[in-house]
C-alpha cells in the first residue's frame, strides 16, 4: 500500500442508488485530492482540499459532493450518477497543495453505474 | 491552450533492450515535470521529477528522464527493460510554480517482452 487507502475498490450503483467513497492517508500531508480516471482520456482533476478547505473545484456536476472532514479523510459522495460516470476515481494525497510535489494515490474505486 | 503530448498508446521492447516512453508539453514559463506509472488495478506511483538542475533526473526502479527545454521534452528512459516494468506511464505538467494544477497526458502502454 503506497500509504493511501481508498474504499471499497469497486463499487457497482444504479442510477437511483446514493453511495460514497472513502480515502484515508496518514502521510501528514495537506492536501487531498479526488481525479476521475476514464480510458484513452488525461486524468481529470475533480476537487482539491488544503487543511479541510475546498481549494478548487474544476466545473464538476453536483451528483458529485466531496466532504474533508479533517486533513487525514476524504469522501466522495454520489447520488444519481450517469452511466458515463463509470470510471476508476482516484484519490491523492501530497505535502502541500503546490506544483513541487509529487502525489501519492491510492489504488481508487472502479466505479460501475448500471 | 496548455497540453501534455504523449504521442505513443503503446511502446513494444524486448526484454533487455533500452526503452524510450515520450513525452511532449506545450506549457508557459518553467514547469515542474513528473512521470508516474500505472500497474493493473493499481494507482499511479510517483517515479521522478524535473523542478531544475540537472537536465538527467534518476527515478525509482532504474528509472530515468531527459529534460529538453529546446524540445520541450521529458522523456522516459531505461536502460535495459524488465518484464515487469511493463504498465501503463503517465507524464505530467505542473505549469508554474504553486500551482498543484498539474496536467497530465493520456498515457503510454508499455509492454515488455521476455
Amino acid at each position: 500500500e503506497t500509504g493511501v487507502t481508498q474504499t471499497p475498490r469497486h463499487l457497482v450503483m444504479g442510477m437511483t442508488n446514493k453511495k460514497s467513497l472513502k480515502c484515508e492517508q496518514h502521510l501528514g500531508h495537506n492536501a487531498m485530492y479526488w481525479y476521475k480516471q476514464s480510458a484513452k482520456k488525461p486524468l481529470e482533476l475533480m476537487f482539491v482540499y488544503s487543511l479541510e478547505e475546498r481549494v478548487e473545484n474544476n466545473s464538476v456536476p453536483s451528483r458529485f459532493s466531496p466532504e474533508c472532514p479533517n486533513s487525514s479523510h476524504l469522501f466522495l459522495h454520489l447520488h444519481t450518477l450517469q452511466p458515463e460516470d463509470s470510471a476508476l476515481y482516484l484519490c491523492a494525497s501530497s505535502p502541500q497543495p503546490t506544483g513541487s510535489y509529487g502525489y501519492t494515490f491510492g489504488s481508487g474505486t472502479r466505479l460501475t453505474v448500471v | 491552450a496548455q497540453s501534455v503530448a504523449q504521442p505513443e498508446d503503446q511502446v513494444n521492447v524486448a526484454e533487455g533492450n533500452p526503452l524510450t516512453v515520450k513525452c511532449t508539453y506545450s506549457v508557459s514559463g518553467n514547469p515542474y515535470l513528473f512521470w508516474y506509472v500505472q500497474y493493473p488495478n493499481r494507482g499511479l506511483q510517483f517515479l521522478l521529477k524535473y523542478i531544475t538542475g540537472d537536465n538527467l533526473v534518476k527515478g525509482s526502479y532504474g528509472f530515468e528522464a531527459e529534460f529538453n527545454k529546446s524540445q520541450t521534452s521529458f522523456h522516459l528512459k531505461k536502460p535495459s527493460a524488465l518484464v515487469s516494468d511493463s504498465a501503463l506511464y503517465f507524464c505530467a505538467v505542473s505549469p508554474t510554480s504553486g500551482t498543484y494544477k498539474y496536467i497530465f497526458g493520456t498515457g503510454t502502454r508499455l509492454k515488455v517482452l521476455a
